[in-house]
Formats: C-alpha cells, sequence, structure tokens
C-alpha cells in the first residue's frame, strides 16, 4: 500500500542552525501538507502545498519556513534558523481530496 | 484556538464492548470530518471521514455520526479490539484542504 515516507526520523540540531525535513508523498496525490505536534499539544496545521504553490498557511508558518517541491517527488520543510520552540514532531501528509495522509513523522529536537 | 474539541482526554473499554469517541466543533463553515488514530511515534493513521451532507458514515467496525445542529460528531467502534487502544484524533475541514485537529482521546481497551 502506498505511504508517505518522512526522513529523518530524528533530527537533532543545534539553535539557529537550519534545517530540512524531507517528505515524499504518496505519487498520484496532489495536495501536500506538513503539520506539527509539540510534545503534549495538538496536531497544528503549518502549511499546504497545491500546484506548485502555497495554498494557505498558518500563523506559524513565519519567514524562517520555506516549503519545496525540487523535483516532482519530494516535498521538504526548511526552517532557517532554528529556535527551541521549534522542537516537535513534524508530519507531512499528502491526499487528492479531502483526506488526508500522514507519514510517520520527523522529531525535531533543537539543542 | 478551540474550533474542534474532544472533550474526553481519555476512555476506557472492555474488549468487545462498544466505543464511542465524542467531537465538538464550532466553525460552521467546515463541511468535512474525519477520524484519525494514532500510536505513539507515528503519524495520525487515517480512519473514516464524513461529508457534512450526511449524518452517518460505516467502514466495518467504525461508524462515525454527524449531528450539524448540534455541532458534534461521533465514533463508534463495536467491537472494540485490545489493537484499538491508541489516540484518536477527531479533525474537521472547510472552504480549503487545512485540517483543524481536536486534542485527542486516550482509547484503551481492556482484555
Amino acid at each position: 500500500e502506498p505511504e508517505v515516507t518522512q526522513t529523518p526520523s530524528h533530527q537533532v540540531t543545534q539553535m539557529g542552525q537550519e534545517v530540512i525535513l524531507r517528505c515524499v508523498p504518496i505519487s498520484n496525490h496532489l495536495y501536500f501538507y506538513w503539520y506539527r505536534q509539540i510534545l503534549g499539544q495538538k496536531v497544528e496545521f503549518l502549511v499546504s502545498f497545491y500546484n506548485n504553490e502555497i495554498s494557505e498557511k498558518s500563523e506559524i508558518f513565519d519567514d524562517q519556513f520555506s516549503v519545496e517541491r525540487p523535483d516532482g517527488s519530494n516535498f521538504t520543510l526548511k526552517i532557517r534558523s532554528t529556535k527551541l520552540e521549534d522542537s516537535a514532531m513534524y508530519f507531512c501528509a499528502s491526499g487528492q481530496t479531502d483526506e488526508a495522509f500522514f507519514g510517520q513523522g520527523t522529531r525535531l529536537t533543537v539543542v | 484556538d478551540q474550533q474542534v474539541k474532544q472533550n474526553s482526554p481519555s476512555l476506557s473499554v472492555q474488549e468487545g464492548r462498544i466505543s464511542i469517541l465524542n467531537c465538538d466543533y464550532t466553525n460552521s463553515m467546515f463541511d468535512y470530518f474525519l477520524w484519525y488514530k494514532k500510536y505513539p511515534a507515528e503519524g495520525p493513521t487515517f480512519l473514516i471521514s464524513i461529508s457534512s451532507i450526511k449524518d452517518k458514515n460505516e467502514d466495518g467496525r467504525f461508524t462515525v455520526f454527524l449531528n450539524k445542529s448540534a455541532k458534534h460528531l461521533s465514533l463508534h467502534i463495536v467491537p472494540s479490539q485490545p489493537g484499538d487502544s491508541a489516540v484518536y484524533f477527531c479533525a474537521a475541514s472547510g472552504g480549503g484542504n487545512k485540517l483543524v485537529f481536536g486534542a485527542g482521546t486516550i482509547l484503551r481497551v481492556k482484555s
């Protein structure tokens, strides 16, 4: 069964460093998303991407964040200068219409 | 942001009995509702969804009921199995593909 895959599963980074989280969505899906879940909190929407552009973003998704679909199969989330409060599970998701199918997540720890 | 609320943080049910997970929402623009199941260290797994034009959707042991006038939905699992023990998230969308998640309910099915 096709699935969304994310790498790495765990990333530790120094505060102020840039990180890139990678995702391979399900191949025939058209919508791509990033969500995050800070420990003990809700799953929160970050950004949605459709037709090679951002279709919606939350207030969390500020100038430190960017997304890219560099080669038609990967979908990346870049955090330019990480802060301690960026530590969370980051989930990539993809979908064809209303349902979103999630990857296993990347645990980002900023130290 | 409390647009989607799951007021029961946890629920404990005996194997073979019915599990009923509840969710309330406040945003009348929501027109599509989903339930996800999540195991520790994994991403949310899509379970079942319902459009606002329906009041019930069934898939095997899982049934979702929607009461639009009360802005309430519920997920029924019958019969409950120990493998159903997980965190269950209610999510809603409307006017776009962004999902708004509830805080989750931990379901424990005792054998």
